[in-house]
């Protein structure tokens, strides 16, 4: 059975560009959640993305967004780079059986987001 | 503020020790806490699940134990092998959250 898969492994951008970084979950799994691990500052959480809908999003600026499509597979956006959103993005997911259950996550091997 | 703290940052011990790593919670309302093990510029390897009503949880060399009165876990691992030089981070799920909340880390080298 395939794991998480994000694409692509690596990305270099400018300041001012846009990003567009992709998760496949877990087949079976209906929520995905994403976090930017940045150098230094530990797993922030970013967005949780449940059936469809956002759940839940962290402390982050609005240029930040995404979506999860009908086979549960997700994007994440990011507009108007900066050079601190460099950092390593990770999808996970898992399956969601009711508020408050004991899933387990499962992590990608990420997307390096280099902004120069 | 819920808050996870992993210490120490760093550890560095011979192979074949048995050792310790802790994580502290600040809030003893979890739904669980999980342990992970991430290898550099790469993505989590989940290693252990302790639900809230659970006290230890053991996978090969690694048990794992939580005391959510104390706001407390350790991750146990024995006889170390320089395989298991990583970043083990701690994350709690928070009652009320439908997050996981992460601790910085411990970075772990096994000796030869």
């Amino acid at each position: 059975e395939a794991g998480v898969t994000q694409s692509p492994t690596h990305l270099i951008k400018t300041r001012g560009q846009q990003a567009t970084l992709r998760c496949s979950p877990i087949s079976g799994h209906t929520s995905v959640y994403w976090y930017q691990q940045a150098l230094g500052l530990g797993l922030q959480f970013l967005l949780w993305y449940d059936e469809g809908e956002e759940r839940n999003r962290g402390n982050f600026p609005p240029r930040f967004s995404g979506r999860q499509f009908p086979n549960y597979s997700s994007e994440l956006n990011v507009n108007a780079l900066e050079l601190e959103d460099s950092a390593l993005y990770l999808c996970a997911s898992s399956l969601v059986e009711g508020v408050g259950t004991n899933e387990k996550l499962f992590f990608g091997s990420g997307t390096q987001l280099s902004v120069l | 503020k819920q808050e996870v703290t992993q210490i120490p940052a760093a550890l560095s011990v011979p192979e074949g020790e048995n050792l310790v790593l802790n994580c502290s919670f600040t809030d003893s309302a979890i739904y669980n806490l999980q342990w992970f093990r991430q290898d550099p510029g790469k993505g989590l390897t989940s290693l252990l699940l302790i639900q809230s009503s659970q006290r230890e949880q053991t996978s090969g060399r690694l048990n794992a134990s939580l005391d959510k009165s104390s706001g407390r876990s350790t991750l146990y691992i024995a006889a170390s092998q320089p395989g298991d030089s990583a970043t083990y981070l701690c994350a709690v799920k928070f009652q009320g959250a439908q997050k996981l909340v992460f601790g910085q880390g411990t970075r772990l080298t096994i000796n030869p």
